[in-house]
Parts: C-alpha cells; sequence; structure tokens
C-alpha cells in the first residue's frame, strides 16, 4: 500500500526557516518524480514544486523561488521542502504527493494527509 | 503560466442530479489534466486522469472530457457522499496550476 506521510509543520515567526519531510512507503520510491503542494486556509490548492526521481531536475513556483527548495534522499525514502524567510502568507497545509510522468497516466496518483505550517508571532 | 478557470465556483443539487463542472485552459494542453476530489478536513484524492480515464477504484459515475482548452467533469448521479471541492490541474508544462475549485453541495 502506497503511503505518504508528511511531518515537519508547526507554529514559526515570520522570517523563520522550516523543513518538511515526507515519508514514503509501498513504493519504489526512487523510480517516480514527486511533489508538494499547498493550501491556505479556506482557499484552493497551489502547486508548490516537482522534483526528479534522481533529485537532478527541479521546478518551483517562480513566487518562491529563493525561498523554497524541494529535495529528496532515495536511501531514506523521503522527500524535503526546505521553507525560509517565511511568511504570513505562507501558512497552510503542505501536502507530498506521487507525481506520475508517463503522459497517458501522468498526475498526481497518491497524496499525504498534509502537515500544517503557521507562520505568526 | 497556463490560467485554469473553472466553473461554477459552487453548486447545489439534489440526490440523483447530473452535476457538470467546466475548466477551461488559458492555452491548450491536448489532454493533460486531471480532476481531484477533496473532502472536508482531508486530502485531494485522484478521480480523473488524462481528461478522462477513470481512476481505479472511483465509481463510474464520475466522468470527464475534453481536450485542448475545454474540460468537463460530470457527476451522473449526484450521491450524499460526494459532497467535497472538486479541482481540475493541468500539468501539460510548468507551472502546474489548479483551478479555483467547485464547492458541491446537496441541496
Amino acid at each position: 500500500e502506497v503511503q505518504l506521510v508528511e511531518s515537519g509543520g508547526g507554529l514559526v515567526q515570520p522570517g523563520g526557516s522550516l523543513r518538511l519531510s515526507c515519508a514514503a512507503s509501498g513504493f519504489t520510491f526512487s523510480g517516480y518524480w514527486m511533489t508538494w503542494v499547498r493550501q491556505a486556509p479556506g482557499k484552493g490548492l497551489e502547486w508548490v514544486a516537482n522534483i526528479r526521481e534522481d533529485g537532478r531536475e527541479k521546478y518551483h513556483l517562480e513566487s518562491l523561488k529563493g525561498r523554497f527548495t524541494v529535495s529528496r534522499d532515495n536511501a531514506k525514502n523521503s522527500l524535503y521542502l526546505q521553507m525560509n524567510t517565511l511568511g504570513a502568507e505562507d501558512t497552510a497545509v503542505y501536502y507530498c504527493a506521487r507525481y506520475v510522468v508517463m503522459r497517458q497516466q501522468r498526475g498526481l496518483d497518491y497524496w499525504g494527509q498534509g502537515t500544517l505550517v503557521t507562520v505568526s508571532s | 503560466d497556463i490560467q485554469m478557470t473553472q466553473s461554477p465556483s459552487s453548486l447545489s443539487a439534489s440526490v440523483g442530479d447530473r452535476v457538470i463542472i467546466t475548466c477551461r485552459a488559458s492555452q491548450g494542453i491536448r489532454n493533460d489534466l486531471g480532476w481531484y476530489q477533496q473532502k472536508p478536513g482531508k486530502a485531494p484524492r485522484r478521480l480523473i486522469y488524462a481528461a478522462s480515464s477513470l481512476q481505479s477504484g472511483v465509481p463510474s459515475r464520475f466522468s470527464g472530457r475534453g481536450s485542448g482548452t475545454e474540460f468537463t467533469f460530470t457527476i451522473s448521479s449526484l450521491q450524499s457522499e460526494d459532497v467535497a471541492t472538486y479541482y481540475c490541474l493541468h500539468h501539460y508544462t510548468y507551472p502546474l496550476t489548479f483551478g479555483g475549485g467547485t464547492r458541491v453541495e446537496i441541496k
């Protein structure tokens, strides 16, 4: 059974940093792209970042570049999101998801339960 | 960036009704689109991929169609357990973008 479990969320002060983790199990983690998506309270879904199977190709939402960085450790079956210089606008539930790249199956087929990040003083 | 315009933003329908949601892309995206269901307090779940393919385990009352810039998502007979917010997502190019969501309620 595919499982994605996020952790690392919590309360952080404006300007602070946080590193989210996503532990994957039930599939060959090194064989899949992975994705971070966030959702501000009461708002819609927003794509944050994608990372290739080997970690050498990454894409980030342009407005977050320089502050957020996606990475992975295939030996630990783990995905990460390093978030720096956090502001109130980054308050959201952050989801990790598995991204299937095969063209006719492309999309986010499994999601974690999310981890809440609250930026407040 | 490709914009996804989803409509309506909310709807209320009776059990058994047919429900149709539309997503329009600001430029052609072939069939690189999926539909996702999010129940309150839960993570999203993919229902449709490649615009019209049903995800394994998803009831057949859900369907999708379209290509290029116009896409529709249909619930053929609304059930009480379908109360949720539905999102389209394109993955034609980066950045991936979601539609604004459609909140579906029971009348």
